[in-house]
C-alpha cells in the first residue's frame, strides 16, 4: 500500500491557462476527496466522490472547476481559464467506507501558482 | 455550518517541554482527526479519534464528543515536532467530508 499519490506535485501556469491535476487514492477506498489549501489556512473542502459518483461539491467549485473520478480509481480535478486566486496546494484524500471507519488519509499535494 | 475553533493559534517551546493543544467544535462529529502538517505540506495522520483517548509514544490525544472538545498533548517535545498541527471534524450525515480548524503553529526550540 502506497498511500494517496498526487501528480504533479508543483504546477505553475499563467491566467487564463488550464490545468489538470491527478489523485490516485489507496486501494480499495471507496471515498475520495478534494480539498483547497491557501496560505495561513486549514485546508476547505471542494468536492468528495463514493465509487465514481460525485455525491457533493462545495460553494467553492465555480464552473471553472470540474472533477472527475471514471471507473472509481483514480480522480482528476481540472481548472479552467486559471486566475491568480487560484493559486493554492490542491490536496487530494480517500478513506474507506464502512460504519465506523471514516479516517482519511491525504497526499502530498499539488501546489498551484498562477502568474 | 460547524465551526471548529484551534487554540491557540501559536505556541514557542523550549525542547522537552509538555504543551496541550485544543480543539472545540460547534455541533456534533462522527469523525475527529489531528493532523501535523510538514514543511512540505504533507498532512501526517496523528490521530482518528472520534472519541476516547488513544496514545502514540510522547503523543496522545482525548476527545469529549458530549462536550464538543479534543485535546493534542505532546509530551517532552522535540524540534521535530514543529509544524502546524489541525483539528479536523466530520460533520454527520455529511458524506465524511472534514472540516478543519485554522490550526496550531508550534515552534519548538532547541
Amino acid at each position: 500500500d502506497t498511500g494517496v499519490s498526487q501528480d504533479p506535485r508543483h504546477k505553475i501556469t499563467k491566467r487564463g491557462q488550464n490545468v489538470t491535476f491527478r489523485c490516485d487514492p489507496i486501494s480499495e477506498h471507496n471515498r475520495l476527496y478534494w480539498y483547497r489549501q491557501t496560505l495561513g489556512q486549514g485546508p476547505e473542502f471542494l468536492t468528495y466522490f463514493q465509487n465514481e459518483a460525485q455525491l457533493e461539491k462545495s460553494r467553492l467549485l465555480s464552473d471553472r472547476f470540474s472533477a472527475e473520478r471514471p471507473k472509481g480509481s483514480f480522480s482528476t480535478l481540472e481548472i479552467q481559464r486559471t486566475e491568480q486566486g487560484d493559486s493554492a496546494m490542491y490536496l487530494c484524500a480517500s478513506s474507506p467506507r464502512g460504519s465506523g471507519d471514516n479516517e482519511q488519509f491525504f497526499g502530498p499535494g499539488t501546489r498551484l501558482t498562477v502568474l | 455550518g460547524i465551526q471548529v475553533e484551534q487554540s491557540p493559534p501559536d505556541l514557542i517551546l523550549q525542547e522537552g517541554a509538555n504543551s496541550t493543544l485544543r480543539c472545540n467544535f460547534s455541533d456534533s462529529v462522527n469523525n475527529l482527526q489531528w493532523f501535523h502538517q510538514n514543511p512540505w505540506g504533507q498532512l501526517i495522520n496523528l490521530f482518528y479519534i472520534p472519541s476516547g483517548t488513544k496514545q502514540n509514544g510522547r503523543l496522545s490525544a482525548t476527545t469529549v464528543a458530549t462536550e464538543r472538545y479534543s485535546l493534542l498533548y505532546i509530551s517532552s517535545s522535540q524540534t521535530t515536532d514543529s509544524g502546524v498541527y489541525f483539528c479536523a471534524v466530520g460533520p454527520y450525515n455529511q458524506g465524511g467530508k472534514l472540516i478543519f480548524g485554522q490550526g496550531t503553529e508550534l515552534s519548538v526550540k532547541p
